[in-house]
């Protein structure tokens, strides 16, 4: 089955800009309707959805986080990734990568474990 | 952006307890509500989507229900490994997700 895995620095400094790798395996990134997503949650708070690429590079991004994000894929290694500038203490979290389904319903399923990024100086 | 709110925002309850948990948006969502469950260090797992619909593998002790702006996450006979966090998802316009629910041992 698919399994996404989540990958990057674990520290980032205020101002600079996080980086982080997801590796699907056991399936496809291009096969199937599906967007790939990044997530992320504070500590001890909620989920909130970041964007999406789809395998043909098209994205679509938070409002309140689209100014800073940029997000890639590079199909032949099975990868997507996010960019996101301007790092504050606020964007401290783990962060999550998922496959999203596109057909409408747009759950997410499955995700990765999810990797802590702490903006610290 | 549609807000999502959910209630109680914890409960505690015994294995063997019906369980209702309830997601309400700020506007109609049709049925474009998703279900998660999450444990401590675990990403979120999909339990419901389109607001009724079991995921595959998911047990049928639980289901969901409603549409428009009320929706109802039921978990029939709450199990040890049913102790965990719940949220919902919205999915009629930019995603949101609820702000959880935490389900504990009474």
């Amino acid at each position: 089955q698919v399994q996404l895995q989540e990958s990057g620095p674990g520290l980032v400094k205020p101002s600079q800009t996080l980086s982080l790798t997801c590796t699907v395996s056991g399936g496809s990134i291009s096969s199937g309707t599906y967007y790939w997503s990044w997530i992320r949650q504070p500590a001890g708070k909620g989920l909130e959805w970041i964007g999406r690429i789809y395998t043909s590079g098209s994205t679509n991004y938070n409002p309140s986080l689209k100014s800073r994000v940029t997000m890639s894929v590079d199909t032949s290694k099975h990868q997507f990734s996010l960019k996101l500038s301007s790092v504050t203490a606020a964007d401290t979290a783990v962060y999550y990568c998922a496959r999203e389904d596109s057909s409408g319903y747009n759950w997410f399923d499955p995700w990765g474990q999810g990797t802590l990024v702490t903006v610290f100086s | 952006d549609i807000q999502m709110t959910q209630s109680p925002s914890s409960l505690s309850a015994s294995i063997g307890d019906r369980v209702s948990i309830t997601c309400r948006a700020s506007q109609s969502i049709s049925g474009y509500l998703n279900w998660y469950q999450q444990k401590p260090g675990k990403a979120p797992k999909l339990l419901i989507y389109a607001a009724s619909s079991l995921q595959s593998g998911v047990p049928s002790r639980f289901s969901g229900s409603g549409s428009g702006t009320d929706f109802t996450l039921t978990i029939s006979s709450l199990q040890p490994e049913d102790f965990a966090t719940y949220y919902c998802q919205q999915s009629y316009s930019t995603l949101t997700f609820g702000p959880g629910t935490k389900v504990d041992i009474k």
